[in-house]
Parts: structure tokens; sequence; C-alpha cells
């Protein structure tokens, strides 16, 4: 069945330091895909998407880019922040049925 | 919009009681979702809607637990009766499918049933 398997943590990483978080797919077709974030205490939230193969996501300074080929879509960030540690999910979608999957969770800590 | 709002945001019950969660999606999201968050277990979905009917329940831990959407604006989410291991964050998500599936989170409620 479609799932998504992403990188355990714990994570911790020094102030301006490079974040790499994993993540692998299986799914039949062409999923879209997803990157959520959980600050503590609040709900998930959209970080990025990328709705085909070789789209790249990208928002506050994070980027993920859909490979098909590798069926991944790892999580980077050149330089992290102390208001960058929280919980980070990837999570997949099949345009039929909106039905999400989601990977367990990395969670990510940043020291200054 | 204000998003998907959940309701109770903290309930402290005891163990025998029942809990009933409360969920409004965003207006126009034809597609509503529970999770449930543990540490132990992570994110799991429990059951989801499509327009208001319920089309896949496969993740209800067992009959304690029951949902349903009266209509467009309003789920809830029923544990009777609740049980220790109950506890948890409860998470309401609504999404659109002409919106090419993005899902939108409400902040949760965390459940205590001691």
């Amino acid at each position: 069945g479609d799932s998504v398997t992403q990188m355990e943590g714990p994570v911790t990483l020094s102030e301006e330091a490079f974040l790499t978080i994993n993540c692998t797919y299986t799914a039949t077709g062409y999923p879209s895909l997803f990157w959520y974030v959980q600050y503590p205490g609040e709900g998930l939230q959209l970080l990025l998407k990328a709705t085909k193969a070789d789209d790249k996501g990208s928002n506050k300074g994070f980027e993920a880019t859909y490979r098909k080929e590798t069926t991944s879509f790892h999580l980077e960030k050149g330089s992290v922040q102390v208001s960058d540690s929280a919980v980070y999910f990837c999570a997949l979608s099949k345009n039929t049925g909106n039905q999400f999957y989601f990977g367990t969770g990395t969670s990510l800590t940043v020291i200054p | 919009d204000a998003g998907v709002i959940q309701s109770p945001r903290h309930e402290v019950t005891e163990m025998g009681q029942e809990v009933t969660l409360r969920c409004k999606p965003i207006s126009g999201h034809d597609y509503l979702f529970w999770y449930r968050q543990t540490m132990m277990r992570g994110l799991e979905l429990l059951i989801y809607f499509n327009n208001n009917v319920p089309i896949d329940d496969s993740g209800m831990p067992e009959d304690r637990f029951s949902a349903k959407m009266p209509n467009a604006s309003f789920s809830t989410l029923k544990i009777q009766p609740s049980e220790p291991r109950d506890s948890a964050v409860y998470f309401c998500a609504s999404s659109s499918r002409t919106d090419r599936t993005e899902a939108f989170f409400g902040q949760g409620t965390r459940l205590t049933v001691v």
C-alpha cells in the first residue's frame, strides 16, 4: 500500500548548520508530496509541497525536490535557526480520495 | 477564514466517562479527517469523511470510538467509555479536492484520561 518512510530522530544541530531530513515514499501513480511542520503545542502546518516529478517546493529557506526515480522527497535547509526547532512530517496524498499518508515525524532541535 | 477550529483545546476526564471532541472544518472543504497523535504511535488516521459521509474508519481503534458529521460544518469524535490509554492529542483536518489535496489542521485537543 501507499506509505511514507522518513528519517528517525531526534536530530540536534547547531545554529547555522546544514539540515537534511530524508523521506522516501511508496505509491502507485503520481502522488503529491508534502512537508508539514509542527511547533510545540500546535497543529501541523504545511511547510512546502510538490505535485509532480522534478518539482521543487520551497518555503522559509527549506527546499525539497520530488524525485520519482528514487521515490524521495528529502527536506533541506542550508542554515538552520533556533526557531526551526520543531517536528517535521513528510506526507503524500493521492489525487483520488484525498487520503493523506504521514511519516512518523522527525524531531529537530537547533541549539545556539 | 479562521481555519479549522477544534474544541476543547484541553480535556481532562476520569476513566469511564464519555468524551466528545468537536471540529469545525474550513468552509467549502469537502474532506474531513480525524487523527490521533501519541509519542509511541505517532500520527494515526482514525477516520475520514467526504461530503459528510464516512469513507474509511479502519483506523478507529475499537467500538468505544465513534465519529459523526451531521453537516458540512461540524464533526464530532466520541469516546465512550474513555480509558487512560486514550490519552493523546486529537487533530481534525480538512481539505478540498479542488485545491490539489493540501490538508489544513486544527490546533488539536489534548485529552488526558485519569
